[in-house]
């Protein structure tokens, strides 16, 4: 069973600058969510993606937007960087069957500088 | 906001049990207990989770009090490399209300 993968592992980008992220989910799982994490700081829930549409949203700017593609796997797309979106992305994919989802399970993260 | 109130740092002597608290007074009656731990700036790691009974993996125990206003997770040997952030997390399995809201967690170091 492959897990969750991500890539690329760190980034660095300037200000003004747009940034693509990528995350293949763990085998048999089509739901993704993605997450931010700042330095000393607990994950904050970005959005989820479930058959290709956003479903749910964290008090994140429109700037922030992603996509699910047909083999589940997801892209996150921040445009217009600023210094504070420097953080670490997660990545976590889960089932959903029935209405509900299972566990979600996390990538390794990339690491996002913006100077 | 988290849903969950840890204690911000634990020490545990390796090979002993560690035992990290969690109270969730406010958690609803669908919603699940979750622990997921975070070594220096990787991934969460999920450890386990639970509704109402206690459990056990490979990894650790889950202890959730009757009344579901707290938990304790238990791991039974504690090693060096289980030195992590431990996050507590209530969550609905719902679809919709799957987010993970993670608190500021226990950071817990095992001394050799």
């Amino acid at each position: 069973e492959t897990g969750v993968t991500q890539s690329p592992t760190h980034l660095i980008k300037t200000r003004g600058q747009q940034v693509t992220l990528r995350c293949s989910s763990q085998s048999g799982h089509n739901t993704v969510s993605w997450y931010q994490q700042a330095l000393g700081q607990g994950p904050q829930f970005i959005f989820q993606y479930y058959r290709e549409e956003e479903n749910g949203r964290g008090n994140f700017p429109p700037r922030f937007s992603g996509l699910q593609f047909p083999n589940y796997s997801s892209e996150l797309n921040v445009n217009a960087l600023e210094l504070d979106d420097s953080a670490l992305y997660l990545c976590a994919s889960s089932s959903l069957r029935g209405g509900s989802t299972d566990t979600q399970y996390f990538g390794p993260g990339t690491r996002l500088t913006v100077l | 906001d988290a849903k969950t109130t840890q204690p911000p740092s634990m020490d545990c002597a390796e090979g002993r049990a560690a035992n990290l608290p969690c109270n969730h007074s406010t958690i609803s009656g669908n919603e699940y207990v979750y622990w997921y731990r975070q070594i220096h700036s990787q991934g969460p790691q999920y450890i386990i989770h639970g509704l109402k009974n206690n459990e056990t993996n490979e990894m650790a125990s889950l202890i959730i009090t009757e009344d579901r206003k707290s938990s304790t997770l238990i791991l039974p040997h504690a090693t060096l490399r289980d030195t992590a952030v431990y996050y507590c997390i209530v969550r609905d399995h719902n679809f919709g209300n799957e987010k993970l809201t993670f608190g500021t967690g226990t950071r817990l170091t095992i001394i050799p």
